[in-house]
């Protein structure tokens, strides 16, 4: 099985700042990545797609990078409504798997 | 709009089996691109797949519960369904129904989820 990583786990930042979420694959998956945000009590909203991706209708701070077992999300600028849960997802072989989620919460 | 709406009982006894139903409305469970997925989230924690299903009736489950999840597509009903057996108090969790894009490997649209109980 792959195993997926997210770094940090917590993330404490500002309104403004520069954000970037780490997820690692303990082997290759190409681009078969996704990026999810989470806000409590709700379900998942889809973000990027293949790793780059940005899904219609997600603001375009938003961005992904990243192939074979280092990918990244970054927020090019933190707004107020991005306060929330992030996970990563990966496809190998007929199998979908999320990562462990990264918090990014007020500073 | 694409909306995805889960029902079944919030409460089951552990052994007993977990049904639940995803009724689609604004599109159609057999569209040929699209796999229609079910995710589960206990509380606090992370997210979980837990299966995929084609309208054709290919399906796709996670290695650690394939013995005990069977899904199904009714396109006459626009619906399709998760059944889990022998159920523990780790089944307990938030169970969501989800569009799978297969060409893009994500689940693209999702229901609000519903909390499942597994108690005595």
């Amino acid at each position: 099985d792959i195993q997926m990583t997210q770094s940090p786990s917590t993330l404490s930042a500002s309104v403004g700042d520069r954000v970037t979420i780490t997820c690692r694959a303990s082997q290759s998956i190409s681009t078969w990545l996704a990026w999810y945000q989470q806000k409590p009590g709700k379900a998942p909203k889809l973000l990027i797609s293949k790793a780059s991706n940005l899904e219609n209708g997600v603001p375009s701070r938003f961005s992904g990078s990243g192939s074979g077992t280092a990918f990244t999300l970054t927020i090019s600028s933190l707004q107020p409504d991005d306060f929330a849960t992030y996970y990563c997802q990966h496809y190998n072989t007929y199998s979908w798997a999320f990562g462990p989620g990264t918090k990014v919460e007020i500073k | 709009q694409l909306q995805l709406q889960e029902s079944g009982p919030a409460l089951v006894k552990p052994s007993e089996t977990l049904s639940l139903t995803c009724t689609v409305s604004g599109d159609s469970t057999s569209r040929t691109n699209y796999y229609w997925g079910w995710i589960r989230q206990p509380p606090g924690r992370g997210l979980e797949w837990v299966g995929s299903i084609h309208y054709s009736g290919t399906t796709y489950y996670n290695p650690s519960l394939k013995s005990r999840v069977i899904t199904s597509v009714d396109t006459s009903k626009n619906q399709f369904s998760l059944i889990l057996s022998s159920v523990t108090a780790a089944d307990t969790a938030v169970y969501y129904c989800a569009r799978h894009n297969f060409g893009a490997d994500a689940f693209d649209i999702w229901g609000h989820g519903t909390m499942f109980t597994v108690s005595s």
